[in-house]
């Protein structure tokens, strides 16, 4: 069975520019939950999206958005772009919605804003 | 609030055992995981812990949690060079996401 893919893997975008990044869960996962991690804050949860709606939600701001699709692919947007944005992007997949439920993650995307 | 401590590095020979702790403020969660990171990658679930068991063993791997001083530690045996990686403790927060401590990087001596 395929991973949790992302794509693109790597980006680089300049200050107000926005920016799409893309996540494959695993065929018959559901839920999909995105988070970001950075050197001085680590891993923060963004939001979940189970069955195209958004289940939760982090404390982003609204420049943070994310949308899902029937076949579970997810995708995740952010628009005027900071340069405190630059971080590592992961999504996780999981079964269904709810705590305990196993989240695999993958590879992530990483985004530089200049 | 939800919030998970871990110290931020250990140094380990190769063939000793690592043990990597946190602590965490408030979990109703009924699972407690690690996770590992290795350079470039995304997170590894490693294994996870019910809430209701005080340890669990996987092979090179054991996982004590105590409840009541709310503290987790993983046990690495036999510590090799391919552990050398980051490792977070984490549990299910009220918004059913993940709270993630910021990682223990490991790095091990030949």
């Amino acid at each position: 069975k395929a991973g949790v893919t992302q794509t693109p893997r790597y980006l680089i975008k300049t200050r107000g520019q926005q920016v799409t990044l893309s996540c494959s869960p695993i065929s018959g996962h559901r839920s999909v939950s995105w988070y970001q991690q950075t050197p001085g804050q680590g891993l923060q949860f963004l939001f979940e999206y189970f069955s195209e709606t958004q289940r939760n939600k982090g404390n982003f701001p609204g420049r943070f958005s994310g949308r899902q699709f029937s076949n579970s692919r997810s995708e995740m947007n952010v628009s005027t772009l900071e340069l405190g944005d630059s971080a590592l992007y992961l999504c996780a997949s999981s079964l269904v919605s709810g705590i305990g439920n196993e989240q695999f993650f993958g590879p992530g995307t990483r985004l530089t804003v200049l | 609030g939800e919030d998970v401590e871990q110290s931020l590095f250990l140094s380990v020979r190769e063939g000793d055992s690592s043990v990597i702790n946190c602590t965490y403020t408030d979990s109703s969660s009924t699972y407690l995981y690690w996770y590992k990171q290795e350079p470039g990658a995304g997170l590894q679930l490693l294994t996870y812990i019910f809430s209701n068991m005080d340890m669990k063993q996987d092979q090179r791997l054991t996982v004590l949690l105590n409840k009541k001083d709310k503290h987790l530690s993983l046990r690495i045996a036999d510590t090799q060079t391919g552990d050398s990686a980051i490792y977070f403790c984490a549990y299910g927060g009220s918004q059913g996401n993940l709270i993630f401590g910021k990682g223990t990087k490991l790095s091990v001596k030949p």
